[in-house]
Order: structure tokens, then C-alpha cells, then sequence
């Protein structure tokens, strides 16, 4: 099982918007309405941010936005912050209770 | 509050073997899929492990054989035997309460180096 394909970064100035992708194959993003998304700060543990391609956990700012589209989904953040500053990590189900992960995309608010 | 906190991560010698615990608190654990999760210094997060509330365990290929994974519900407790450890398995290790959609609770991960 191959790696989710994420952009290895991406840039933005505060208050604009952001997208990051993740591309997978018809066995796991194409398949399953079953991407999450995780926020992780330098030597902290991932945090969920994003559920069953749009969902937001309670407490997750409506700043942060989900979507797909075939086998690609898609992370928006919106009003960039500089607390927005961090790596961020999709997941999806692939099948067969197993699961695949991005390579992860390094934010940086400019 | 919940809570999971790992254990047992270490210096250990290539083909050597090394037992991850992870104690979970603040929640009804048997009710729970758990997973472990590993990340290299400098890379991405890889899935290495889950187990079903029933205790059936699921594995990549990249692990499958040489990690197994179970749970002691009575002491809310998930642990992973890691056995023929190479080089590649150096990470820090998280485990994680999750379901098929998501991963919604994390630890603060253990640091496990396979080095002579």
C-alpha cells in the first residue's frame, strides 16, 4: 500500500486561504467517504482535524474545511492564522481494515 | 480526562525485540478500536497496527510477522511485540483511539531506536 500523495509544502499570508491535496487510488480516497485529517505541531502528537472527508470534530475551527473529489481529497483552511503554522497529514481507508497515510505538507503562514 | 500514555519504547540491537504498552484512561476502552501509529524523525506518519474491540489484529506488510498487536481490556491496556527489529523501525510510536473513520485520540508517543 503506496502513500497518500500530499504537496510537500504550502505557503500563505495570514487571513488568505489554503488547500491542501491528497491524492490516493481507487482502492482507498476513491473508494471509501473514509478521509480524516491531522494537525501536528513540532514534537506534538497529531490532532484530528478533519473526519469522513468534511466532518469537524467538536472544538475544530469552522476555518478548517474538507472535500473530494474521485481520488483526491482536499484540506481548505481558510483566514490563515499563524497558529495554522504546522504539519498537516490525510488518512484514508483502504479496505481489508487497513489504513494509509500522506506524506504530510508542511504549512507555513508567511 | 482522556488519556493515553505509551510505554516501553528503547535502545535496542537489530533483530532484537522490544514491547510497546499504551494505558488508556477517561474512557470506556473496550469499546474502542485502537491503533499504533509510527513516524521516523523528519518523515510522515505510517499506520502500523489496529486491533477491533473483539481483539482481531490488522497489520500492514511492512510490519505483518514481525509485530503483534493485542489488548487487556481489564486493565485498559493495548500493547504491541515488536520482534526482528531493523533499522527502519526507529520512530516514535503513538497509539491512537479510532474507528474506521478516524483517529481521535492520540498519546504522546514512545521513542523506540533499533541501532548496535
Amino acid at each position: 500500500q503506496s502513500a497518500l500523495t500530499q504537496p510537500a509544502s504550502v505557503s500563505g499570508s495570514p487571513g488568505q486561504s489554503i488547500t491542501i491535496s491528497c491524492t490516493g487510488t481507487s482502492s482507498d480516497v476513491g473508494s471509501y467517504n473514509l478521509v480524516s485529517w491531522y494537525q501536528q505541531h513540532p514534537g506534538k502528537a497529531p490532532k484530528l482535524m478533519i473526519y469522513e472527508v468534511s466532518k469537524r470534530p467538536s472544538g475544530v475551527s469552522n476555518r478548517f474545511s474538507g472535500s473530494k473529489s474521485g481520488n483526491t481529497a482536499s484540506l481548505t483552511i481558510s483566514g490563515l492564522q499563524a497558529e495554522d503554522e504546522a504539519d498537516y497529514y490525510c488518512c484514508s481507508y483502504a479496505g481489508s481494515s487497513r489504513w494509509v497515510f500522506g506524506g504530510g505538507t508542511k504549512l507555513t503562514v508567511l | 480526562e482522556v488519556q493515553l500514555v505509551e510505554s516501553g519504547g528503547g535502545l535496542v540491537q537489530p533483530g532484537g525485540s522490544l514491547r510497546l504498552s499504551c494505558a488508556a484512561s477517561g474512557f470506556t476502552f473496550s469499546s474502542y478500536d485502537m491503533h499504533w501509529v509510527r513516524q521516523a524523525t523528519g518523515k510522515g506518519l505510517e499506520w502500523v497496527s489496529a486491533i477491533g474491540t473483539a481483539g482481531d489484529p490488522y497489520y500492514p506488510g511492512s510490519v505483518k510477522g514481525r509485530f503483534t498487536i493485542s489488548r487487556e481490556n481489564a486493565k485498559n491496556s493495548l500493547y504491541l511485540q515488536m520482534n526482528s527489529l531493523r533499522a527502519g523501525d526507529t520512530a516514535v510510536y503513538y497509539c491512537a483511539r479510532g474507528t474506521y473513520s478516524y483517529m481521535d485520540v492520540w498519546g504522546k508517543g514512545t521513542t523506540v531506536t533499533v541501532s548496535s
